[in-house]
């Protein structure tokens, strides 16, 4: 498909386990978000990328969450020691420019 | 940084009823305004949008209005239809940031 694609689609994962999530951009799409959301809450900001590097990191709640973009297409949001807290739907987006941000279906992660 | 307040949180119509959604934004540099509208277990889809130099823009049934001096933008659906009921998110940004959300209005639309 052309949407941007998020890997898995749930995941269940056990307090103080690490995890990836997964970001399939559409294709020539240069900026990519991740954002997290919690339940009746807006997406909350974590991390976007210009191309392969960080513009703006300042989202990341705490020294667990990072994410790298390595060739500036595919994106992983990684989480360490996973805490119940972190539950919450993940969402990625990609824009060609300002704006324009199209959403994945978003991963939900719980933590138990 | 940009702060984004979106009310009402929670907002019932008739069908066939118009319904308003309003934000307002805290960064005077922002110039893109998008709204999105999210279904139960989906992503947020855009459906709407308008940059800083245009007062207003008009889609079908939905438009978004811009007061750039105020701050504050607005989406505006006619004749509801019972498939408009979702939660609808209003952002905004400038070029080279995020965009940042407002939290959310629920739209009920009843037949």
């Amino acid at each position: 498909g052309a949407g941007v694609s998020q890997t898995p689609s749930n995941k269940v994962t056990e307090k103080g386990k690490y995890v990836e999530l997964r970001c399939d951009p559409i294709s020539g799409h240069t900026a990519l978000y991740w954002y997290r959301q919690s339940l009746g809450q807006g997406p909350e900001f974590l991390i976007y990328f210009q191309g392969t590097g960080a513009a703006d990191d300042s989202g990341l709640p705490n020294d667990r969450f990072f994410a790298v973009r390595p060739e500036g297409s595919v994106s992983t949001l990684k989480i360490q020691r996973t805490e119940r807290g972190d539950s919450a739907v993940y969402l990625c987006a990609s824009s060609f420019r300002q704006g324009e941000a199209f959403f994945g279906q978003g991963t939900r992660l719980t933590v138990v | 940084g940009e702060n984004v307040e979106q009310h009402p949180s929670t907002l019932s119509v008739q069908e066939g009823d118009s319904a308003v959604i309003k934000c307002t934004y805290s960064d005077s540099a922002s110039n893109y305004f998008p709204w999105y509208k999210q279904e139960l277990g989906k992503g947020p889809q855009l459906i709407i949008d308008i940059r800083s130099n245009v007062g207003e823009k008009k889609d079908q049934r939905i438009a978004v209005t811009l007061n750039k001096t105020a701050k504050h933008f607005s989406l505006h659906i006619t004749e509801t239809q019972p498939e408009d009921s979702a939660v609808y998110f209003c952002a905004a940004n400038e070029a080279g940031t995020a965009l940042i959300f407002g939290k959310g209005t629920t739209l009920s639309v009843s037949s």
